[in-house]
């Protein structure tokens, strides 16, 4: 079974706070993506990853950077966190395989982060 | 704008009837649908998936239905079942992206 963990199931920081979201899955996927679900926003892509130390930009990267320096692991940095930033956040990975996105999406938890 | 929309935020059905949920899209370059099943504190888990060059896909309880002239997918879950009470996302993938529907949240009630 594929397996993503995500580092935190809930977190409560402060607006400024530079917040590290991680996510890590043991299956060996090229591919890994970090997206917040919103209430009638669905979810929404940040960022992405097709290799270790490539990143692409999703819909939504502003405010947002990341990090992949191995294979199993990406993280989320909220630089400055922001109380819009408050969300639920989702990290999936998958197989690389024609365009990469062909391939099933699997999903951590989530982290549900709070600003304040 | 949003490419992909569930305008249906909620839907209720009785157990054992059928549960229809719809996605409509905008670009007729999608090529690669699916749906996804999330419940509350979890993360989303892939339920089924349909390419353009069908028009139906069926998975035990589940059958997504693709209409490219309509831009129009639905979901069809039969029977209805309280444990599928949950929020469902469909989805497009287009250019590498994966783009997400709103949500739709189906409650299966006795």
């Amino acid at each position: 079974d594929v397996k993503v963990t995500q580092s935190s199931r809930y977190l409560v920081k402060r607006t400024g706070e530079k917040v590290f979201l991680e996510c890590v899955q043991d299956m060996d996927h090229e591919n890994m993506f970090w997206y917040r679900q919103d209430p009638g926003l669905g979810l929404r892509l940040i960022y992405f990853s097709y290799d270790v130390k490539m990143k692409e930009k999703g819909d939504i990267p502003e405010g947002y950077s990341v990090s992949r320096e191995k294979k199993e692991r990406f993280s989320l940095i909220l630089e400055s966190a922001s109380t819009n930033q408050t969300s639920m956040y989702l990290c999936a990975s998958s197989l690389a395989g024609g365009g990469g996105y062909q391939e099933t999406q699997y999903f951590g938890p989530g982290t549900r982060l709070l600003v304040l | 704008d949003q490419q992909v929309k569930q305008n249906s935020p909620s839907l209720s059905v009785q157990e054992g009837r059928i549960s229809i949920l719809n996605c409509d899209y905008t670009n007729s370059m999608f090529d690669y649908f699916l749906w996804y099943k999330k419940y509350p504190a979890e993360g989303p888990t892939f339920l089924i998936s349909i390419s353009s060059i069908k028009d139906k896909n069926e998975d035990g309880r589940f059958t997504v239905f693709l209409n490219k002239s309509a831009k129009h997918l639905s979901l069809h879950i039969v029977p209805s079942q309280p444990g599928d009470s949950a929020v469902y996302f469909c989805a497009a993938i287009s250019a590498d992206k994966l783009i997400f529907g709103t949500g739709t949240r189906l409650q299966v009630f006795p």
